[in-house]
């Protein structure tokens, strides 16, 4: 059985730029979570989709957003990056959210210069 | 504001000694309480988890102890091994879709 994959693993762009990350969820799993995971913030939950709606977001700016498609793949985009935005980003996917247990990626560094 | 607070921050044990992770909640609304365990350049992934209607649940080495008055949870790590050393988040959720971690501890299993 397939995991969570995203990709690129690696990324860096420079402040003020775009960026677009990718998970593809374990097959059957309709809930994607997204997470940020940073050495001093540690996990913070970004947006939560489930059959294409967003169920939940969590509290950053409007530069973050997220989609996801039907066949459950999801993206978030981060719009005029800034430093600050440089972390791991981790997707999650369950059967149904959350308290059915996440499976992660192995996440996206994204490194902003 | 960190929903779910967690200590150690780090701990070194032994080979087969006990490693014990303590976290607390203030949110009753919290009915689902699971730990990830996550290793260098990996995502987290699901050790064990708890709901407030048992105090403890074990699987293999690893039990959580689970007090709902006090609001704290803790995870046990008997019979530690090298391969245990990670980074261990516990964390709560309830009906919002979405999960509170605390801080991580990192474990050290020294051979």
């Amino acid at each position: 059985k397939a995991g969570v994959t995203q990709t690129p693993r690696y990324l860096i762009k420079t402040r003020g730029q775009q960026v677009t990350l990718s998970c593809s969820p374990i097959s059957g799993h309709r809930s994607v979570s997204w997470y940020q995971q940073t050495p001093g913030q540690g996990l913070q939950f970004l947006f939560e989709y489930f059959s294409e709606t967003q169920r939940n977001k969590g509290n950053f700016p409007g530069r973050f957003s997220g989609r996801q498609f039907s066949n459950s793949r999801s993206e978030m985009n981060v719009s005029t990056l800034e430093l600050g935005d440089s972390a791991l980003y981790l997707c999650a996917s369950s059967l149904e959210g959350a308290a059915y247990g996440y499976t992660f990626g192995s996440g996206t560094r994204l490194t902003v210069v | 504001q960190q929903q779910v607070k967690q200590s150690p921050q780090s701990l070194i044990v032994q080979k087969g000694g006990i490693s014990i992770i303590n976290c607390a909640y203030e949110n009753t609304a919290f009915d689902y309480f699971p730990w990830y365990q996550q290793f260098p350049g990996k995502g987290p992934a699901l050790l064990i988890a708890i709901r407030p209607d048992v105090s403890e649940k074990k699987e293999g080495r690893f039990t959580i102890s689970f007090n709902k008055s006090a609001k704290q949870f803790s995870l046990h790590i008997m019979d530690s091994q090298p391969g245990d050393s990670a980074t261990y988040f516990c964390a709560a959720g309830s009906n919002d879709y979405k999960l509170s971690f605390g801080a991580g501890t990192t474990v050290t299993v020294r051979a």
